[in-house]
């Protein structure tokens, strides 16, 4: 069965960084493309970033490009965003989902994690 | 960027109704086209992907159409568990933009 459980998030001041991790099991990890979706609180979905499954590619949202980096450790079968300069609308749940299949970066989603809330606040 | 417009934003329905969400491309996308579910307080889920084809597991009153610019999807007899907010998502190219969301109610 395939796994993703997002860990990293908090309540952190604006301007602060943070770092989220996904730990992926029950699947090849370094087959399939990856990304970061957010949902801001009572507000629809958006996607942040994703990258492809050796992690030679990535892309961004104008909404977080040259804040955020994406990254992934394949040996350890783990997905990151590194957030820096949060701002308050960084606010949201943020869920690591899977391509649905493997080999191109462009793909549906397919699961997704449960999430975890990232808050900025001061 | 390409955008996507989904519509209505909401409807209220029976149940047994037949319900139509459309979703629209400001440039042709070919169908890479994927709709998802999210219940209140749950995970987003892939109903459909490649505009038409449906996700194993996902029930066959869910159906989906369209191509280039112009997408819909169906559920053809509503039911109480569709409740949900459903969302399109383009994936031909970055970004993978989704729409804002259609919110579908039992009347």
């Amino acid at each position: 069965e395939v796994q993703l459980v997002e860990s990293g998030g908090g309540l952190v001041q604006p301007g602060v960084s943070l770092r989220l991790s996904c730990a992926a099991s029950g699947f090849t990890f370094s087959s399939y493309a990856m990304n970061w979706v957010r949902q801001a609180p009572g507000k629809g979905l958006e996607w942040v970033s994703g990258i492809s499954g050796s992690g030679g590619s990535t892309h961004y949202a104008d909404s977080v490009k040259g804040r955020f980096t994406i990254s992934r450790d394949n040996s350890e079968h783990t997905l990151f965003l590194q957030m820096n300069s949060l701002r308050a609308e960084d606010t949201a749940v943020y869920y690591c989902a899977k391509a649905r299949a493997s080999g191109s970066y462009y793909n549906a989603f397919d699961p997704w994690g449960q999430g975890t809330l990232v808050t900025v606040s001061s | 960027d390409i955008q996507m417009t989904q519509s209505p934003s909401s409807l209220s329905a029976s149940v047994g109704d037949r319900v139509t969400i459309t979703c629209r491309a400001s440039q042709g996308i070919s169908n890479y086209l994927a709709w998802y579910q999210q219940k209140p307080g749950k995970v987003p889920k892939l109903l459909i992907y490649a505009a038409s084809i449906l996700q194993s597991g996902v029930p066959s009153r869910f159906s989906g159409s369209g191509s280039g610019t112009d997408f819909t999807l169906t559920i053809t007899s509503l039911q109480p568990e569709d409740v949900a907010t459903y969302y399109c998502q383009k994936y031909s190219s970055a970004p993978l933009t989704f729409g804002g969301g259609t919110r579908v109610e039992i009347k």
